[in-house]
């Protein structure tokens, strides 16, 4: 079966430090990857994708992925924390052949702290 | 621009009854997405739209939930004979068509529904 895993259900870093939210896969072919964040009382809303090219993609806010085609990984990164990035991360897998369900993981939450 | 949007933001039926839900996705986007995300779980997908035709309902859990899209527009979720277990809040997202599934989808706020 096609799968999505976050394994952390919440992350913590302090303000200032590197911050990494974990995403593995489990889905056949090449799908395209995506991370989006959901901030409260607000709708989820697209951070960055990787579609092929260069496995580090830069996205919105400062945000960074890595993708790793032999780990099927797909890990949210950012060098450098802010309280504001506290929020609902979420990754999410498209295939690139073959029907037309997009797989989101269960989330994860980072708290930053000040 | 305007964004997706989404009415209900909030919806209360008692089990039995039937409820719809609407969707008006940004203006030119031809690919429309519902979800259902249930507490601590991500958007589970239901249906997908190419235009007006259904392209994918694998994801609709039973024959109570219908969803159509007449015009290529706004499109409206319909649940039959509501159940408690269809409590959850049910997104709607929209996108361009391009290449496979590579465009980013733009998420409405959500409705919630609550089965009593």
């Amino acid at each position: 079966a096609q799968s999505v895993a976050q394994p952390e259900d919440q992350v913590n870093v302090a303000e200032g430090n590197p911050l990494t939210v974990k995403c593995t896969y489990s889905v056949s072919g090449n799908p395209y990857l995506f991370w989006y964040v959901q901030y409260p009382n607000r709708g989820l809303q697209f951070l960055l994708k990787y579609i092929t090219g260069d496995n580090l993609v830069k996205g919105s806010y400062g945000f960074e992925a890595e993708f790793n085609k032999s780990q099927t990984s797909f890990h949210l990164k950012k060098p450098s924390a802010l309280v504001s990035d506290s929020a609902l991360y979420f990754c999410a897998v498209s295939p690139n052949t073959g029907g037309f369900k997009t797989i989101f993981g269960a989330g994860t939450r980072l708290f930053v702290k000040a | 621009g305007a964004g997706v949007s989404q009415t209900p933001s909030n919806k209360v039926t008692e089990k039995g009854k039937y409820v719809e839900l609407r969707c008006d996705p940004i203006s030119g986007h031809t690919a429309l997405y519902w979800y259902r995300q249930s507490l601590g779980q991500g958007p589970e997908f239901l249906i997908y739209f190419q235009g007006t035709g259904a392209a994918d309902d694998s994801g609709l859990p039973n024959d109570r939930f219908f969803a159509v899209r007449p015009e290529g527009s706004v499109s409206t979720l319909k649940i039959q004979r509501t159940e408690r277990g269809d409590s959850a809040v049910y997104l709607c997202a929209s996108s361009l068509k391009g290449q496979g599934f590579s465009n980013e989808q733009f998420f409405g706020p959500g409705t919630r529904l609550t089965v009593l």
